[in-house]
C-alpha cells in the first residue's frame, strides 16, 4: 500500500493494551477498515469507521480517526495470545470500491 | 452462507505454465474482488466485477491476466505464460452493492508458486 503506511511489528504482554497505529494520504477516503490475518488464513474484517465519525468501539475493540492528520488507530484492550497476527489497515475512496491496504503489523503478544 | 471459497489452495506451477483460480462469492453478493498478496505486503488490488460486468483493473493486470464472472457468480482468473514474479497468494472477495460500507469478505486465497 503505497498510500497506507502501518508500522512493521509491536509487541505486548498478555493483558496490556495494543495500538497499532496507520497513516493514509488521501483525503477522499469514505470508510477504514482494520483486517486481522492469522497463519494460513484469509482477511478477516474486524471493524471499520466511516470518515465523519471520529471514534468507535465494539467490544475490546476502538477506533480513533484524525481526520485532519489522516491517522486511524486500533486499540485492542485486554490483549490475549489469540490476538497474535498480522493488522491490516485499509481505506475506501469515493470514486472507486477497491481496498487500499496498508503493510501490516505483526502483533505478537507474550505471556 | 459458507463464506468466500476458492479453489484451488495452493497451486505450484512450472514458468511459462498456464494457471486458473476459481472463487466462489458469498451467494447474495453481487460484487467480486480478485487481490493479489506478496510476502511482507498487504493485498493489492487487480480487478473487480459488479454482477457479470468487470468495472475496473489495476495497471498490476498485465496481458497475461484475465478475469472472467459469465454468470454473475463464481469467477475464475487466469494467468497465461507464468512468471517467477507471479508467485503470490491470489485474494477473492465479496460484496453487497446494498452496504454501504463495502464491507468485504475475504476468501483463504491460492497460493501460487511458480517454479
Amino acid at each position: 500500500g503505497e498510500d497506507v503506511e502501518q508500522s512493521l511489528f509491536l509487541s505486548v504482554r498478555e493483558g496490556d493494551s495494543s495500538v497499532i497505529n496507520c497513516t493514509y494520504t488521501d483525503s477522499s477516503s469514505t470508510y477504514l477498515y482494520w483486517y486481522k490475518q492469522e497463519p494460513g488464513a484469509g482477511l478477516q474484517l474486524l471493524t471499520y469507521i466511516f470518515s465523519n465519525m471520529d471514534m468507535k468501539q465494539d467490544q475490546r475493540l476502538t477506533v480513533l480517526l484524525n481526520k485532519k492528520d489522516k491517522h486511524l488507530s486500533l486499540r485492542i484492550a485486554d490483549t490475549q495470545t489469540g490476538d497474535s497476527a498480522i493488522y491490516f489497515c485499509a481505506e475506501s475512496r469515493d470514486n472507486t470500491d477497491k481496498l487500499i491496504f496498508g503493510t501490516g503489523t505483526r502483533l505478537q503478544v507474550f505471556p | 452462507d459458507t463464506g468466500v471459497s476458492q479453489d484451488p489452495r495452493h497451486k505450484i506451477t512450472k514458468r511459462g505454465q498456464n494457471v486458473t483460480f476459481r472463487c466462489d462469492p458469498i451467494s447474495e453478493h453481487n460484487r467480486l474482488y480478485w487481490y493479489r498478496q506478496t510476502l511482507g505486503q498487504g493485498p493489492e488490488f487487480l480487478t473487480y466485477f459488479q454482477n457479470e460486468a468487470q468495472l475496473e483493473k489495476s495497471r498490476l493486470l498485465s496481458d497475461r491476466f484475465s478475469a472472467e464472472r459469465p454468470k454473475g457468480s463464481f469467477s475464475t482468473l487466469e494467468i497465461q505464460r507464468t512468471e517467477q514474479g507471479d508467485s503470490a497468494m491470489y485474494l477473492c472477495a465479496s460484496s453487497s452493492w446494498t452496504k454501504p460500507n463495502n464491507e468485504q469478505f475475504f476468501g483463504p486465497g491460492t497460493r501460487l508458486t511458480v517454479l
